[in-house]
């Protein structure tokens, strides 16, 4: 859902650890899921889609799962860089509309 | 290739002062584009989104509103800003349901 007023957690990992950031999502009807990455002062950054007919993809040291049961969605992040360190957003494509929502962000930050 | 530019880059406003913050997406037709606003150290927040010319569907009524007067030319305006209107205003374009691809943004503080 609209992620207004919400502050943002952070998740602290070791740089070369897996990170695995988590999104609740709130629209059973939604169909289309998207992972950014937002860096300070910039818009946010593509990382990787799933649709609702799928329940895991992968890509480039990342990977996205969906669980439309409990309508959770998650990013992992393999062997986490410094670069990594982010703010990292998961959206949602309602299925009725074009609409696009964002849902509460996670803070990243990527110890040396 | 698609490029999407904001403008300005910042901007320092009075209160009770007009708005208008271009977005403009080149090497596309008949884009869907979006205005979020983001309060520092918040999410992003959908205020409008427009899925042809003249078509725009509010999603916070406040004293914002947004134009689409071409297709590929999106603009949120306001008559009298308020100090709550201060924040990151973000301009993304999409085709379909697809990923949507974002502008650098426009950083404006309400004085």
């Amino acid at each position: 859902g609209e992620s207004v007023g919400l502050h943002l957690p952070t998740l602290s990992v070791q740089e070369g650890d897996n990170s695995i950031i988590n999104c609740a999502y709130s629209n059973s009807a939604s169909d289309y899921f998207i992972w950014y990455k937002q860096e300070s002062g910039k818009g946010p950054q593509f990382i990787i889609d799933i649709r609702s007919n799928m329940d895991k993809r992968q890509g480039q040291r990342v990977t996205v799962l969906l669980n439309k049961t409990v309508k959770h969605l998650s990013l992992q992040i393999a062997a986490t860089q410094p670069g990594d360190s982010a703010v990292y957003f998961c959206a949602e494509n309602t299925g009725s509309s074009y609409k696009l929502i964002f849902g509460s962000g996670t803070r990243l930050l990527v110890r040396p | 290739s698609q490029t999407i530019h904001q403008w300005p880059a910042t901007l320092v406003q009075p209160v009770g002062s007009p708005l208008s913050l271009e977005c403009t997406v080149e090497g596309t037709s008949n884009p869907n584009l979006y205005w979020y606003r983001q309060a520092a150290g918040r999410g992003l927040q959908l205020l409008f989104y427009s899925v042809g010319i003249g078509q725009i569907s509010s999603e916070v009524p406040q004293n914002l509103s947004a134009s689409r007067p071409q297709d590929r030319q999106f603009i949120l305006s306001s008559k009298k800003l308020l100090l709550s209107d201060s924040g990151f205003y973000l301009c993304a374009w999409r085709w379909d349901v697809t990923e949507a691809f974002f502008g650098q943004g426009t950083r404006l503080t309400v004085v």
